[in-house]
């Protein structure tokens, strides 16, 4: 089945900053890979994602670029602000006919934006 | 209210009892999704629905079990609650199938003692 892996676990960076998420997967006919973002005590919220015919999708300060053929994926932030810090988590699935399209996420990582 | 809810938001058991979680949403989705969070495994699926009456198994769905009678509710009941039962779980619910994006609940906070 799918695997997905996320580094790094842990990320600070001071504000005005970027900051790259990274995430590779193991599954070639996966085709949507979306990115949550978690807040303390709250549950994952989704801020951007992409499909496999798009190489990259951008939503303001975010981007989300995808590589088919080396099969990996990163969220970029730009000015980052402190509002950013929070878990972040790639996921993938295959989704289309005839599949649940359940998604399998990447272990998270933690984004510190310091002031 | 139009959501996703979750309950109870904290709950304390014993080993060895049976406990349930609900879950309800109002949107009718189709498919709805059970995720346990640990520390450095991310979310894992225990089991997912694709509609009233389906249900399927995820990755660790041994020890817990779902049913989906009505569309808006998704019950994951622990049969005989273990300490590696001890997690926080999020509810998920999705209206397309496949290249959909999920909209998830704000979790309950499992203790096993």
């Amino acid at each position: 089945g799918e695997n997905v892996e996320q580094h790094p676990s842990t990320l600070s960076v001071q504000e005005g900053d970027s900051a790259v998420i990274k995430c590779t997967y193991s599954d070639s006919a996966s085709n949507y890979f979306p990115w949550y973002k978690q807040e303390l005590g709250k549950g994952p919220q989704l801020i951007i994602d992409i499909r496999s015919n798009v190489g990259e999708k951008k939503d303001q300060r975010i981007a989300v670029t995808l590589n088919k053929t080396a099969k990996h994926f990163s969220l970029h932030i730009t000015e980052t602000q402190p509002e950013d810090s929070a878990v972040y988590f790639c996921a993938a699935s295959t989704g289309g006919s005839g599949n649940t399209g359940k998604l399998i996420f990447g272990q998270g990582t933690t984004l510190q934006v310091k002031p | 209210d139009a959501g996703i809810t979750q309950s109870p938001r904290y709950k304390i058991t014993e080993t060895g009892r049976q406990v349930t979680l609900m879950c309800h949403q109002t949107w009718s989705h189709s498919y709805m999704f059970w995720y346990r969070q640990d520390l450095g495994h991310g979310l894992r699926l225990i089991y997912y629905s694709a509609a009233a009456d389906i249900t399927d198994k995820g990755e660790v769905s041994d020890g817990y079990v779902v049913s989906r009678s009505k569309t808006e509710n998704f019950p994951l009941t622990l049969e005989s609650a273990t300490r590696s039962q001890t997690s926080v779980y999020f509810c998920a619910s999705s209206a397309t199938q496949g290249a959909g994006g999920y909209t998830f609940g704000s979790g309950t906070r499992l203790t096993v003692v």
